[in-house]
């Protein structure tokens, strides 16, 4: 137990569902980020949040829409997906952004049909 | 910008052996380097990172190395038990800041008893 949490942990949709993914942290911190996960490939950072403010967006197709409604939470919003963002999406957190170490949670695995 | 680069892909090793993956990095800024690891259904966790004012640190049975004139990094694990089979990862980052943590491509490690 990293004390992120992750729901769902499956999810399976089609092209045009609209979804979303959930990230809780126990931990005090206020940083959270997403990244992607694909086979053979770097861990991608998608989003940061510091102090419930976005800090850092690399580059992220409009069809994933994060949100932070508290240093607690963070959601990611999925929506009009494309088969190849099925993935492995992993929210992590951390104290403030200038700090040796991720937390990351279990990981929601996307399928997208 | 960074760019990390990560090998072996695989490693096989049989119980008792010692493992070691290597990580180069491009930016010569670059001043920490943390080791992940992530094992099977869970999100990756820290086991040892090191900073560019020093060498070498060991933590019981994995240690880190750091060749800041090659811009290389290694992880070395001696003994290897069963439970040590799961993908690792490197990074570096100019900063200690998750935002800034550039990801290798992960190492597969096997360990066979």
């Amino acid at each position: 137990e990293t004390g992120v949490t992750q729901t769902p942990r499956h999810l399976v949709m089609g092209m045009t569902n609209k979804k979303s993914l959930k990230c809780e942290q126990h931990l005090g911190h206020n940083a959270m980020y997403w990244y992607k996960q694909s086979a053979k490939k770097p861990l991608e950072l998608m989003f940061v949040y510091s102090l419930e403010e976005r800090v850092e967006n690399n580059s992220v197709p409009s069809r994933f829409s994060p949100e932070c409604p508290n240093s607690s939470h963070l959601f990611l919003h999925l929506h009009t997906l494309q088969p190849e963002d099925s993935a492995l999406y992993l929210c992590a957190s951390s104290q403030g952004t200038v700090t040796g170490e991720l937390f990351f949670g279990e990981g929601s695995r996307l399928t997208v049909l | 910008g960074e760019n990390v680069e990560q090998h072996p892909s695989t490693l096989s090793v049989q119980e008792g052996d010692s493992a070691v993956i290597k990580c180069t990095y491009s930016d010569s800024a670059s001043n920490y380097f943390p080791w992940y690891k992530q094992e099977l259904g869970k999100g990756p966790q820290l086991i040892i990172d090191i900073r560019s004012n020093v060498g070498e640190k060991k933590d019981q049975r994995i240690a880190v190395t750091l060749n800041k004139t090659a811009k290389h990094f290694s992880l070395h694990i001696t003994e290897t038990q069963p439970e040590d089979s799961a993908v690792y990862f490197c990074a570096a980052s100019t900063r200690q800041a998750g935002t800034a943590l550039i990801f290798g491509k992960g190492t597969t490690l096997s360990v066979s008893s």
